[in-house]
């Protein structure tokens, strides 16, 4: 099963403008992951917020979370071509459990 | 390596022939996982192992698929009487503990083609 949905499923924008991907999860959380696929292969970690932590920066990425909705966004600054890739959350209901990921946002930055 | 190793990378197999693909996690990894990705779509949880506790099997899609981790490191995913429905890409990952707590380290998978 899976637990949260990426939103938009395709996002196309100009290199040097921002991406912003959603996640919606059903239940509560211990921690939200957001990770990176380069052509359909092997995933690569990005960022992981603490359910009781609301945002978080990593260079030109930006993570909130707001655990009342159960949503939680990726905010890429200053987008680059190399960034073109598809874009996955993941959750986990507590330290015991499965990490559940989202479907993905794919995510074209155009030169 | 220092990384997750799958093997093989890639495999053909005929409708009805029992497969085994492989995930050397990284050393000292207590928690191993077990995902499928069809062409475009999302990772579908198959199993997860977690130290010396049961695995999860939740995931599994049907009693054709088992999993094991032999000493607390290696895993073998085997599909038996396989069918043109579990061809995808099937992906391993390990993470230092508990899920969630630690980021996944993720292997580069094994496409796997049912003819």
């Amino acid at each position: 099963s899976q637990q949260g949905e990426e939103d938009p499923q395709a996002l196309s924008i100009q290199e040097g403008e921002n991406a912003t991907m959603n996640c919606s999860y059903k239940t509560s959380i211990n921690n939200l992951q957001w990770y990176r696929q380069n052509s359909g292969r092997g995933l690569v970690h990005l960022i992981l917020i603490r359910s009781n932590e609301r945002e978080k920066h990593s260079g030109r990425l930006r993570v909130t979370l707001d655990t009342s909705k159960k949503s939680s966004s990726l905010l890429i600054t200053a987008s680059r071509a190399a960034d073109t890739a598809s874009y996955f959350c993941a959750t986990d209901k507590t330290g015991n459990t499965p990490l559940v990921f989202g479907k993905g946002t794919r995510l074209s930055v155009i030169a | 390596g220092a990384g997750v190793s799958q093997s093989p990378s890639n495999k053909v197999t005929e409708k009805g022939k029992d497969v085994e693909l492989r995930c050397d996690p990284i050393s000292g990894h207590t928690a191993l996982y077990w995902y499928r990705q069809s062409l475009g779509q999302g990772l579908e949880f198959l199993i997860y192992f977690q130290g010396n506790s049961a695995p999860d099997k939740s995931g599994l899609p049907s009693d054709r698929f088992s999993a094991e981790r032999t000493g607390g490191s290696v895993s073998t995913l085997t599909i038996q009487r396989t069918q043109q429905e579990d061809s995808a890409v099937y992906l391993c990952a390990s993470s230092l503990k508990g899920s969630g707590g630690t980021e996944a380290f993720f292997g580069q998978g094994t496409r796997l083609t049912v003819v």
